[in-house]
């Protein structure tokens, strides 16, 4: 499996729902990321785990809350979300050395997020 | 931090012709440096990647070039074809730490 699974695919919310978006990779890769990624723009680093542990939060609000379950599962919870938060979230895995840097860096479909 | 910047940021092709996309970045400790084609409403995919131990790489029409001397990578499409348009980013990854710092984005245009 060389792939990196994003559910949903779509979803529209409301500025008061609660909501989680879902990633799933089973490549062995032990770097997981999530990008948020408006139209027309480069993908944008939120958060970073390696390991199962969080080593990367690009300042992102504390609406977006990311978490690790394990090695193969990612997940970045929604709360209280504004308008312009609307956007393209990318879940992303590698194998990642020091001295070598990345391998394999595979980014999932993405879901496609609306806050209404 | 790093910061990458990539030209042009539009680039229309006649059908059959080579593609140049240049990409500068500014940590020289940087060591990977891929390249992405992000086609409308899907992922980006890596098309080819490079190290800073290494020079060139070539992988049929796409061919990526590092000189590290003056902190510039360049993306090579030869014989282009339509399939061939999308938006491509290039990115950078600083030394011992696990980013992937991206490029602005070229929007590749190949006409028949």
């Amino acid at each position: 499996d060389t792939e990196v699974t994003q559910t949903p695919k779509h979803l529209v919310m409301g500025m008061t729902n609660k909501k989680s978006l879902k990633c799933e990779q089973h490549m062995g890769h032990r770097a997981m990321y999530w990008y948020k990624q408006k139209a027309k723009k480069p993908p944008e680093l939120m958060f970073v785990y390696s390991y199962e542990k969080l080593s990367i939060n690009e300042s992102v609000p504390s609406r977006f809350s990311p978490e690790c379950p394990n090695s193969s599962l990612l997940n970045l919870h929604l709360h209280a979300l504004q308008p312009e938060d609307s956007a393209l979230y990318l879940c992303a895995s590698s194998q990642w050395y020091r001295a070598g840097g990345h391998y394999g860096y595979t980014f999932g479909s993405g879901t496609r997020l609306t806050v209404v | 931090g790093e910061n990458v910047e990539q030209h042009p940021s539009t680039l229309s092709v006649q059908e059959g012709d080579s593609a140049v996309i240049k990409c500068t970045y500014s940590d020289s400790a940087s060591n990977y440096f891929p390249w992405y084609k992000q086609e409308l409403g899907k992922r980006p995919q890596l098309i080819i990647d490079i190290r800073s131990n290494v020079g060139e790489k070539k992988d049929q029409r796409i061919a990526v070039t590092l000189n590290k001397t003056a902190k510039h990578f360049s993306l090579h499409i030869t014989e282009t074809q339509p399939e061939d348009s999308a938006v491509y980013f290039c990115a950078a990854s600083p030394y011992n730490t696990d980013k992937l710092i991206f490029g602005t984005g070229t929007r590749l245009q190949v006409f028949p």
